[in-house]
């Protein structure tokens, strides 16, 4: 069954950056995309970005300038960088992987988030 | 972007009785090239992710009770527990995957009244 394990909660001060990584247990990393989303009690569930087996990615433009989001298939993990953060980025962080559907000659669209990791708790604070 | 509005924002029902809750989108999420709706909901509960209930709008994730059911096309969506156990307590949430980036509906919180 496939799982994806995320790290315990940080604590950042402002300006810092955010480095979370996301590990993928009993699955591979072709045929889907893998994603962060962020929630918060105010701006509830946020899309941040994703990227596939092949470091094809794709970002929020609310977050682009800030995001970076890479992939280590030998080491079964994918990252998320966030950078400088503020306190409006205070939010439990989840990673997940997301499905393709694929209909033909190689095209294929990018669907909903089947599996989620358990969510790492982020503070920003000075 | 798309945005996604849910009502109500809470809704309190009684166990065994019909809870139902809406999601419209401000633009169409059907897809006119496979004439499926790029639209899910989600369950959450207090400290858990999200856990996929319905896809394409009406499809039903593997190992969902049947008692939930989801329908609607274009730009209104309804999610619909039939008979309301006490272990669906939890927030729902619907999410658009027709457009990037993807966004989410504010959630609705069902207890039993």
């Amino acid at each position: 069954q496939v799982q994806l394990q995320q790290s315990g909660a940080r604590l950042l001060k402002p300006s810092e950056t955010l480095s979370l990584t996301c590990g993928l247990h009993s699955g591979s990393f072709r045929g889907y995309y893998w994603n962060w989303i962020r929630q918060t009690p105010g701006k509830g569930l946020e899309w941040i970005g994703e990227i596939n087996h092949s470091g094809s990615t794709h970002y929020n433009p609310s977050l682009k300038s800030r995001v970076t989001i890479s992939i280590d298939t030998a080491e079964n993990q994918f990252s998320l960088q966030l950078s400088p953060v503020t306190a409006a980025d205070t939010a439990v962080f989840y990673c997940a992987r997301r499905k393709t559907y694929y209909y033909g000659s190689g095209n294929y669209y990018r669907t909903y988030m089947d599996v989620w990791g358990k969510g790492t708790t982020v503070t920003v604070s000075s | 972007d798309i945005v996604m509005t849910q009502s109500p924002d809470s809704l309190a029902v009684s166990l065994g009785e019909r809870a139902t809750i809406n999601c419209r989108s401000s633009q169409s999420v059907l897809n006119i090239s496979n004439n499926k709706n790029f639209l899910t909901w989600y369950q959450q509960k207090p400290g858990q992710p999200p856990k996929v209930l319905i896809y394409w709008a009406s499809t039903r994730e593997s190992g969902v009770p049947d008692r939930f059911s989801g329908s609607g096309s274009g730009t209104d969506f309804t999610l619909t527990i039939s008979s309301l156990q006490a272990e669906d307590v939890a927030v729902y949430y619907c999410q658009q995957y027709h457009s990037t980036p993807v966004t989410f509906g504010g959630g609705t919180k069902v207890e039993i009244k």
